[in-house]
């Protein structure tokens, strides 16, 4: 039933480290997803793909990239991360339209970084 | 302003109460309004989403939609401890799976035994 899996669960790192989040889809998606979530700030929109190579600016996507080669698979790069990229960091795919009543969302568990 | 607001809570009834979680949003032409669940230490997963004005039901759950006031709420029916979840609405910008979602903070939901 494994849908959407994430690299790792917890993950520490020094400031200053290149960090590589990864996440695999096995559900054809088109769609791929990087949020951010923080306690009273809800799920930021950090980058997202509509398909392979192609990448869209989310809402914050200072101090990130990101990379998509294979369809299945959408990698968020955090190039020097800092303390203030300390977060639980969640990846979807999505399928379909919603006024067809065939849309698809789901999330990865989560990754929770923490940068020291 | 929050383009959608959410009351984080915690929010704490006994099993089989009826809840009733409420978000406020801001702009007028949004059509779609979902409603997701996060469990402890997951990801967040779609539990419903519902179309302009009315009520939208499954199984214990009922999503409802007051376009001229900008609320909406889900309901959960006889609930039980394994509802305890964070609530998190949610707004997409468009009808297609490449549209931005708002999400909303999430109530925090505890049913106690």
């Amino acid at each position: 039933d494994v849908k959407v899996t994430q690299s790792s669960r917890y993950l520490v790192k020094r400031t200053g480290e290149k960090v590589f989040l990864e996440c695999v889809q096995d559900m054809d998606h088109e769609n791929m997803f990087w949020y951010r979530q923080d306690p009273g700030l809800g799920l930021r929109l950090i980058y997202f793909s509509y398909d392979v190579k192609m990448k869209e600016k989310g809402d914050i996507p200072e101090g990130y990239s990101v990379s998509r080669e294979k369809k299945e698979r959408f990698s968020l790069i955090l190039e020097s991360a800092s303390t203030n990229q300390t977060s639980m960091y969640l990846c979807a795919s999505r399928s379909g339209w919603i006024l067809a009543g065939t849309y698809e969302q789901y999330f990865g568990p989560g990754t929770r970084l923490t940068v020291t | 302003q929050k383009e959608v607001e959410q009351d984080p809570g915690p929010l704490s009834v006994p099993e089989g109460a009826i809840v009733s979680l409420n978000c406020t949003y801001s702009n007028s032409a949004f059509q779609y309004f979902m409603w997701y669940r996060q469990y402890s230490r997951k990801g967040p997963e779609l539990l419903m989403y519902t179309y302009s004005s009315g009520n939208k039901e499954d199984g214990r759950f009922t999503a409802q939609v007051d376009k001229s006031s900008k609320y909406i709420s889900l309901f959960i029916r006889d609930s039980q401890p394994s509802d305890s979840a964070t609530y998190l609405c949610a707004i997409p910008r468009g009808y297609s799976s490449a549209s931005k979602i708002i999400f909303g903070s999430g109530t925090r939901l505890s049913i106690r035994p």
